[in-house]
């Protein structure tokens, strides 16, 4: 069973509002990955971190999202401005290491209003 | 383009049969690809997982087969059962380098009937 903890569960925002959600890793675990799973189904990696370095993000994630994995404190992901398009399931993943086997966290569902 | 394609959304198997999920993919530079469980609310589950050298991997009742050459897998899920009844990804990566994300298919959809 997963030990990656994600909060909240549920999140919702107006359009234009900002969405922050967090991300605690399974421990011993340095490497962290976000993506999205729309409701068709469809997971879009957004970014990933090795400690707290990004390792690679695409290119919405550098527009209108944010995300950081500073030591000793939860990892986070924040829409700085909520589109409709935005809402989606939130999936934490943790790793511990590049390549090898990754583990997801419940999610953050969020409805942009 | 679909770099991981699964060929069905759906599929329904009476319990004790064995379920197949089917998975192919275009990227050759891929070679790791786990299998997820995904039940309604909640995240994807680790199920089991295969690396390119592998032609087969085993466990318990589930076991997927690997077809380097035709760039397919596939999961056999042995005696299912009602409680297997969830929705299954396949995905794959790319190990080397520094980015080892995940890119999936759009999942088959497993209906267990009892």
């Amino acid at each position: 069973n997963s030990k990656v903890i994600q909060t909240p569960r549920y999140l919702v925002k107006g359009q234009g509002q900002k969405a922050k959600m967090r991300c605690i890793p399974e421990k011993g675990h340095p490497v962290v990955f976000w993506y999205q799973q729309n409701k068709n189904n469809e997971f879009k990696f957004l970014i990933n971190f090795q400690n707290q370095e990004v390792l690679q993000q695409i290119d919405m994630t550098e527009k209108r999202f944010s995300a950081e994995c500073p030591s000793n404190s939860p990892c986070s992901l924040e829409i700085q401005s909520s589109e409709a398009g935005d809402s989606a399931l939130y999936l934490c993943a943790s790793s511990p290491g590049l390549g090898v086997e990754q583990y997801f966290g419940p999610g953050t569902r969020l409805t942009v209003l | 383009q679909q770099q991981v394609r699964q060929s069905s959304q759906s599929l329904t198997v009476w319990e004790g049969e064995t379920a197949i999920l089917n998975c192919s993919y275009e990227n050759s530079a891929f070679d790791y690809f786990p299998w997820y469980q995904q039940f309604p609310g909640e995240g994807p589950a680790l199920l089991i997982a295969i690396r390119s050298v592998s032609d087969k991997k085993e466990d318990g009742r589930f076991t997927i087969f690997f077809n380097k050459r035709e760039k397919n897998l596939s999961l056999h899920i042995k005696d299912s059962q009602p409680g297997d009844s969830a929705t299954y990804f396949c995905a794959a990566s790319e190990t080397g380098g520094s980015n080892a994300k995940l890119t999936f298919g759009k999942g088959t959809k497993l209906s267990v009937k009892s």
